[in-house]
């Protein structure tokens, strides 16, 4: 079964600061996963994905996130943190099922909070 | 292109009664699937649609369905409802252009269901 950890359910940074989110995974085949954020009463959008083309996923709003494979984890980071990151953010794995399609499995989600 | 559109955002419900919620995906797009979120579980997969064919099914009861439709939109009914039903239901696309790979999700805004 595919898994993903997020350590931290809460992160807290000064504005203008380094933002690290952790996120480490567990799978038996090669993964495909993302980072997704959620603003308060939104649904989720898709920051980023990986589909081992290249071990560092640039996505938008300036985030990254690089794929370990010996450390079995992809972090998102972003070099400095703006008001509007403030959200929460989810780190999530995906296997193709047998019969086709895809699920998604979240981690339980890092709340970012941004402060002056 | 327009987004991912869900019918209600909002719905309060009692106890016992049965709900029903719309999803209307991105253009082209061939797959859709259902999540519910909630603070203790978070997010969980409850099941997916593609070709108006239930394709993937998570570990939800039965009071939980769902159908899809030719232009591809899609409903969720839950029956019977309980207290604990009471969560935001999110919808999410996907272009399904092969069987292979993992296509992303992309998400609407969601619908918040109040159970009393």
């Amino acid at each position: 079964a595919q898994s993903v950890t997020q350590l931290g359910s809460h992160v807290s940074v000064s504005e203008g600061a380094l933002v690290l989110l952790r996120c480490n995974y567990s799978s038996s085949v090669p993964p495909y996963l993302f980072w997704y954020v959620q603003y308060p009463n939104q649904g989720l959008q898709l920051l980023l994905k990986y589909t081992s083309a290249a071990t560092l996923v640039k996505g938008i709003n300036g985030f990254e996130a690089e794929f370990k494979k010996s450390e079995t984890s992809f972090h998102l980071t972003k070099p400095s943190a703006h008001m509007s990151d403030a959200a929460e953010y989810f780190c999530a794995v995906t296997r193709i099922l047998t019969g086709g399609g895809n699920k998604l499995t979240f981690g339980t989600g890092t709340q970012l909070k941004v402060e002056l | 292109k327009a987004g991912v559109t869900q019918t209600p955002r909002y719905l309060i419900k009692t106890r016992g009664q049965q709900v029903t919620l719309s999803c209307s995906p991105i253009s082209g797009h061939r797959s859709v699937s259902w999540y519910q979120q909630t603070p203790g579980q978070g997010l969980q997969f409850l099941f997916e649609y593609f070709s108006e064919t239930q394709r993937n099914k998570g570990n939800f009861p039965g009071r939980f369905s769902g159908r899809q439709f030719s232009n591809s939109r899609s409903e969720m009914n839950v029956s019977t409802l309980e207290l604990g039903d009471s969560a935001l239901y999110l919808c999410a696309s996907s272009p399904q252009r092969d069987s292979g790979g993992a296509d992303t999700q992309y998400f609407g805004p969601g619908t918040r269901l109040t159970v009393l």
